[in-house]
């Protein structure tokens, strides 16, 4: 079964808005990843947050993470039809497990 | 140039017949995953390995086997007791030796079904 579940499912904005996508998770983990993927490819690693950080910082990108709350979320700033992708969340549960969610289509419309 | 590269980027099989899918990383990780992706869904992992001649059943082993004889290679075989193989296959690897961390995907195999 899927572990993290992403929403919205799809999402369609204008070059130079903001993108948030959100992840939520159902049991504690040792870490939460967020991946990309363009169409019909491999996934590309984008971001990691260990579970005892509450948010970090890779260029355009911020994460955050609510263990309370079982949740996480992605912000694209400033965004350029390049970032025009899926993206995934992965939650490692520290057992040998990382489970993958469904992903969130986003379109980025130039 | 460092990867994981799969082969071949497109497979078709015939009832009954197993298929393999080629996976090659010269990164140098000692583990390496296989996880299905149908449409509109997330990553299920099938089968992963964290050393060579070791790999461990995922959530979705059934109808399929691998081998780790060497570092680099991981092949998948998608056996006809696979009833259901139509799928987006990607291969993964890892710096470290359980999973977790950070994974390097290659660019994928879509078997389809004739």
């Amino acid at each position: 079964s899927q572990q993290g579940e992403e929403d919205p499912q799809a999402l369609s904005i204008q070059e130079g808005e903001n993108a948030t996508m959100n992840c939520s998770y159902k049991t504690s983990i040792n870490n939460l990843q967020w991946y990309r993927q363009n169409s019909g490819r491999g996934l590309v690693h984008l971001i990691l947050i260990r579970s005892n950080e509450r948010e970090k910082h890779s260029g355009r990108l911020r994460v955050t993470l609510d263990t309370s709350k079982k949740s996480s979320s992605l912000l694209i700033t400033a965004s350029r039809a390049a970032d025009t992708a899926s993206y995934f969340c992965a939650t490692d549960l520290g057992n040998n497990d990382m489970r993958f969610g469904a992903g969130t289509r986003l379109t980025v419309k130039p | 140039d460092g990867g994981i590269t799969q082969s071949p980027k497109y497979l078709f099989r015939k009832e009954g017949q197993n298929v393999t899918l080629s996976c090659e990383q010269n990164l140098n990780h000692d583990a390496m995953y296989w996880y299905r992706q149908d449409p509109g869904q997330g990553l299920r992992l099938i089968y992963y390995s964290q050393i060579v001649n070791d790999f461990q059943k995922g959530d979705i082993a059934e109808g399929y086997s691998v081998s780790r004889e060497k570092k680099e290679s991981f092949p998948l075989t998608v056996t006809s007791a696979q009833k259901n193989p139509t799928a987006f296959y990607l291969c993964a690897s890892s710096d470290w030796p359980k999973l977790g961390e950070k994974l390097f995907f290659g660019s994928g195999t879509q078997l389809s079904v004739l």
